[in-house]
């Protein structure tokens, strides 16, 4: 069964600082990967996702995979007091749109 | 766009009292979810409908049933709620069961006495 892992569990940087974000997953098998943001109390909205191996930026975003060492980053360029949020990786492996959640990374950006 | 509305956003049941949760979308998705949030754990897959007419167990059916009404509609009921129990039930939708991105509700906090 996939096992979704991420670190740091929480995160407090300066407002303008990088700000990287980890995920560890078990099945090398895994065809998509994605970052989720939950603002507290609203629902989580899909940020960036990427299928394979390489590096793909979005603005202030940038998500990195290497599937080969079963990891997978989210990294925010110039981080602001509005993104501070919970940050959820997700996984999917196998045929059906069945997502695997890491339990999230709380980021606070302090201004 | 569209929007999933949850209700209710908020829910306090007494212990072994049978609770049911409700979700509807308009995005016109065939597929649509369950998920429990618990402090720490991330989300977990409770059920799941891949169409209209269809039902799947997830990771964490035990305890739970589900209906899918209606394209647009998918209830969860909570069989017999666990006293001190605390949890966010989150319902999501996507395009079909190929489709990566899942679109998520707001939430309903579930809290037993």
């Amino acid at each position: 069964q996939q096992k979704v892992q991420q670190s740091p569990e929480s995160l407090i940087v300066p407002e303008g600082a990088m700000t990287s974000l980890n995920c560890t997953f078990s099945d090398s098998a895994s065809q998509y990967f994605a970052w989720y943001r939950q603002h507290s109390g609203k629902a989580p909205k899909a940020l960036m996702s990427i299928f394979s191996n390489g590096e793909k930026e979005e603005g202030r975003f940038t998500i990195h995979l290497n599937k080969a060492s079963l990891h997978f980053s989210l990294h925010i360029r110039d981080s602001q007091p509005s993104d501070s949020a919970l940050y959820l990786c997700a996984v999917k492996s196998g045929s059906f749109n069945k997502l695997t959640f890491g339990a999230g990374t709380r980021l606070a950006v302090c201004p | 766009g569209g929007i999933i509305t949850q209700t209710p956003k908020f829910l306090i049941g007494q212990e072994g009292q049978k609770l049911t949760l409700k979700c509807q979308q308009n995005f016109n998705h065939d597929t649509m979810y369950w998920y429990r949030q618990d402090s720490g754990k991330g989300l977990r897959l409770i059920y799941y409908s891949i169409t209209e007419n269809d039902l799947q167990k997830g990771d964490l059916s035990e305890g739970y049933d589900a209906s899918r009404e209606k394209k647009s509609s998918f209830s969860l009921t909570v069989t017999s709620a666990q006293k001190n129990e605390m949890a966010v039930f989150l319902c999501a939708s996507s395009i079909d069961g190929n489709q990566d991105t899942q679109y998520f509700g707001p939430g309903t906090r579930l809290l037993v006495l």
